[in-house]
């Protein structure tokens, strides 16, 4: 089935620890994009790729990084989690650049930071 | 700054017409987008508007008003399984999606 697979779907992990959330799509589409979702906020851009080999930074980049090699990958790193950190992110992908708005997620993963 | 304001909850009833609002303060306008969301579930894409005036799609319609900054999402004939978060967004002039943040309808029967 074609879409965007995240893993893993949900994690708790200690502050401090190193954590990569996994996004990998089968749509070839240019554009990936991860958010994350905090009760009673909207959606909020942390990083982007237009293309693979790009990558930018979206409204809350602190304390995250992305790399785009390829076009099917788009992994989001926390390099020392922290507890504000506890959220749901969702990885997505658009076809077309620029953003044409018409986003495809993925179905999430939960992480809790203690 | 840049804003989106819509209702954080709304109730009706099984088988009524429900209207969500949206309104909303971007630097520029290049579309407004509502998505749907599921309790635990993923966002996925309702509609589109660019143009002011209303798009019907199925029991679903969404209305744009440029200059009034406006818009909404009609549901029609509702279902139980309609119960679920409703989002707006609107890409700005750097084509970044600004995000309200949801509102949650409840289907009662």
């Amino acid at each position: 089935i074609a879409g965007i697979t995240q893993a893993p779907t949900s994690q708790i992990l200690a502050a401090g620890r190193r954590m990569t959330l996994r996004c990998t799509q089968d749509m070839r589409h240019n554009a990936m994009y991860w958010y994350r979702q905090d009760l009673g906020l909207g959606l909020r851009l942390i990083h982007y790729s237009n293309t693979a080999g790009t990558t930018g930074k979206g409204e809350v980049p602190d304390g995250y990084s992305v790399s785009r090699a390829n076009t099917d990958d788009f992994p989001l790193t926390l390099a020392s989690a922290v507890p504000s950190q506890t959220s749901v992110y969702f990885c997505a992908s658009s076809d077309g650049t620029p953003n044409t708005g018409e986003l495809f997620f993925g179905e999430g993963s939960r992480l809790t930071v203690l | 700054g840049q804003n989106i304001d819509q209702p954080t909850e709304m109730t009706a009833t099984e088988g009524a017409i429900v209207q969500i609002n949206c309104t909303y303060q971007t630097s520029g306008f290049n579309g407004l987008f509502w998505y749907q969301q599921h309790a635990g579930e993923a966002p996925t894409f309702l509609s589109y508007n660019v143009l002011d005036g209303l798009e019907e799609k199925g029991r679903f319609s969404s209305f744009l008003s440029r200059s009034k900054g406006y818009s909404y999402l009609l549901l029609k004939e509702l279902q139980m399984k309609d119960s679920a978060s409703y989002l707006c967004a609107v890409l700005d002039s750097n084509y970044q999606l600004i995000w309200g943040a949801g509102t949650k309808l409840i289907i009662k029967p």
